[in-house]
């Protein structure tokens, strides 16, 4: 059973960085899949952020690219998102997942709990 | 960017009945790559639909994807109450571009 699971701060101050992990339990990271990013502002839509292979390979929503970093640390099979200079607007659930195979931005099939990141002085 | 509209809001129903929900695109879906998920509250996204047609592994056959270009439809034949929730459309057809849209939620009337 893959298991995801979203650990990190859950508040960040203005133009600081945001970090997470997704520590992926039950599945080898070092598979063939893709694994990525969403989040959920409080009562809005949901945003795909990127997605990256274990091999390093990444992709990124156009709107966020310049300030999202997607990496990978196989040793701990696990998986970290960083996104930069936040502001108020970046405030949201945030979800790692699991995209179906083949895909390497698309539908995810599995998705960790979602962790609130609330970005605030 | 494209653009998806989901229609209606809310639907409210009974048990028993068939839901069916709109999903439309402000420009054609290339490959009908669009998927259907639920959200039940202080919970993630389930994925239900893929490929605008395709049943995700372990759900329901009372759960049906169609639609093609630009208008998608998820129907649930019968409701169950463990139905009643949100449904989000998303698409991944262009080039590096997913987007959802805003949900409809499936209320008890």
């Amino acid at each position: 059973q893959v298991q995801l699971q979203e650990s990190g701060p859950g508040l960040v101050k203005p133009s600081e960085t945001l970090s997470l992990t997704c520590a992926v339990s039950g599945y080898s990271i070092n598979s063939a899949y893709y694994w990525g990013w969403i989040r959920q502002p409080p009562g809005k839509v949901l945003e795909w952020i990127g997605s990256m292979y274990h091999s390093g390979s990444t992709y990124y929503n156009p709107s966020l690219k310049s300030r999202v970093t997607i990496s990978v640390d196989t040793s701990k099979n696990q998986f970290s998102l960083k996104v930069s200079s936040v502001t108020a607007a970046d405030t949201a659930v945030y979800y790692c997942t699991r995209l179906l195979r083949e895909y390497s931005y698309g539908p995810s099939d599995y998705w960790g709990q979602g962790t609130l990141v609330t970005v605030s002085s | 960017e494209i653009v998806l509209t989901q229609s209606p809001g809310t639907l409210s129903l009974s048990p028993g009945e068939r839901a069916t929900l709109s999903c439309r695109a402000s420009q054609s879906v290339s490959s009908n790559y669009l998927a259907w998920y639920q959200q039940k509250p202080g919970q993630a996204p389930r994925l239900l639909i893929y490929g605008a047609s395709s049943r995700a592994t372990g759900v329901p056959d009372r759960f049906s994807g169609s639609g093609s270009g630009t208008d998608f439809t998820l129907t649930i034949s019968r409701l169950e109450p463990e139905d009643f929730a949100v449904y989000y459309c998303q698409q991944y057809g262009g080039s590096l571009e997913v987007t959802f849209g805003p949900g409809t939620r499936v209320d008890i009337k």
